[in-house]
């Protein structure tokens, strides 16, 4: 999708291990935001920021942390794997009104 | 409550026949916006189409239309002349513009949506 860079794809994490995925934007949007979809279900936000510097909890953020130090990055840490984080990710934008844009999404397999 | 309410896990329409997903939704907020993605089994999401609150035509975007029924707070999509290639899951979103900071983006739990021959 135009302008959102996640990485990785896939990734299987061992129990308790730590992992950071990545979500890059070249749109110049403030508004970015995490989700996460596990099977046969709607997305989840997790986390989103208005702009760099700020960022809030969304409905599902336990378990996870994210930092802004620029208007392009919006990381998402996950600091000890569980098995309930086994889902897919995605990281989204928002700019004028009507423009809203996902990443290609991460598939995370905790074991 | 649901903030956005998608009553149809699934459906089934016959190649070249239209279809309607049905999406309500519930917000106090006058100014917003609603989305529709479809996710294929590749699991990317795919922007369809927007409608926003103001707007007084229903949104078009090739063969997907949005029915905006704003007193009934409803905002089905309907895909005409079905295509095998439109099998996939619905999403339906919202957008609610002043309720905090935070302008996000709260999703229904999806419509999948099987073409057949």
């Amino acid at each position: 999708n135009a302008g959102v860079t996640q990485t990785p794809k896939f990734r299987i994490l061992k129990i308790g291990q730590s992992m950071t995925l990545q979500c890059t934007q070249d749109m110049n949007h403030n508004y970015m935001y995490w989700y996460r979809q596990d099977p046969g279900m709607g997305l989840k936000l997790i986390y989103y920021s208005v702009g760099a510097g700020i960022t809030d909890k969304g409905e599902v953020p336990n378990g996870y942390n994210v930092s802004r130090s620029t208007t392009e990055d919006f990381p998402l840490r996950l600091e000890l794997a569980a098995p309930s984080q086994t889902s897919v990710y995605f990281c989204a934008i928002v700019g004028s009104n009507t423009e809203a844009f996902f990443g290609q999404g991460t598939r995370l397999t905790v074991v | 409550a649901q903030k956005i309410t998608q009553t149809q896990p699934g459906m089934f329409v016959q190649e070249k026949e239209a279809v309607t997903l049905d999406c309500t939704y519930d917000t106090s907020d006058q100014s917003y916006g609603l989305f529709w993605y479809k996710q294929p089994s590749s699991g990317e999401m795919i922007f369809l189409i927007y409608q926003g609150s103001y707007d007084e035509q229903n949104a078009t975007e090739g063969r997907y239309s949005l029915n905006f029924q704003k007193a009934r707070k409803s905002a089905n999509l309907v895909i005409s002349a079905s295509q095998l290639g439109d099998s996939a899951m619905y999403f339906c979103a919202m957008r609610e513009f002043y309720t905090g900071t935070a302008s996000k983006l709260t999703f229904g739990t999806g419509t999948r949506l099987q073409v057949t021959l």
